[in-house]
């Protein structure tokens, strides 16, 4: 089956640096990737949503200047946290889904916290 | 703006017990409705997909189905065991987005 491949799962920093989440489909070409962010005990909640080749699109409220997305080829999309700051450490998990398919194939999730 | 919930929002059962979880939708112009199963810490994976024109899908002990025109699907567990204690999140399609219920947190006791 579809398997997407999210690293690192596990990232500590310090507060003012930035930190980048890979999320990488190993079997199929991943058209779109939705990146989701998770708070303790709470449902996700969609930060963008990226299409091959195009600009991402942030869900009201998110920083696209701090969160940046980039999706570049058919199987790599990237979350960057800028300047991370405490109240940033989540839980964000990736997901992909190909053209026509409608089916998601989520990322392991990583965990960031910011110290 | 489609609303997913789920009921209830934790259960425990002792093991070997038979039990339903809930998912309700609030649009049925869905495209297709999906379950998943989060660990802790985890990432989901993914159980059973149901498209629109179905009506189940079962895969082993689970069984889901989708009352598309009441907005309502549900997973049936039977026999269930330790190891299904999870959290288990319904994700509805509409073709532009898929929307999240907040999901049900499930402890099997041996």
């Amino acid at each position: 089956g579809a398997v997407v491949s999210q690293h690192p799962s596990w990232v500590i920093c310090k507060s003012g640096t930035s930190v980048k989440i890979e999320c990488r489909s190993l079997d199929f070409q991943a058209t779109t990737m939705f990146w989701y962010r998770q708070f303790p005990k709470q449902s996700l909640m969609l930060m963008a949503t990226s299409n091959e080749g195009s600009k991402a699109t942030y869900e009201q409220g998110v920083e696209k200047d701090k969160f940046l997305i980039n999706h570049a080829s058919l199987t790599l999309s990237t979350l960057t946290v800028t300047s991370a700051h405490p109240e940033d450490s989540s839980f964000y998990i990736c997901c992909g889904t190909r053209a026509g398919a409608n089916v998601l194939t989520f990322g392991a999730g990583s965990r960031l916290t910011v110290l | 703006k489609q609303e997913v919930t789920q009921i209830p929002a934790a259960l425990s059962v002792p093991e070997g017990e038979n039990l339903v979880l809930n998912c309700s939708f609030t649009d049925s112009a869905i495209y297709n409705l999906q379950w998943f199963r989060q660990d802790p810490g985890k990432g989901l994976t993914s159980l059973l997909l149901i498209q629109s024109s179905q009506r189940e899908q079962t895969s082993g002990r689970l069984n889901a189905s989708l009352d598309k025109s009441s907005g309502r699907s549900t997973l049936y567990i039977a026999a269930s065991q330790p190891g299904d204690s999870a959290t288990y999140l319904c994700a509805v399609n509409t073709g532009n987005q898929f929307y999240f219920g907040t999901g049900t947190s499930l402890t099997v006791i041996p």
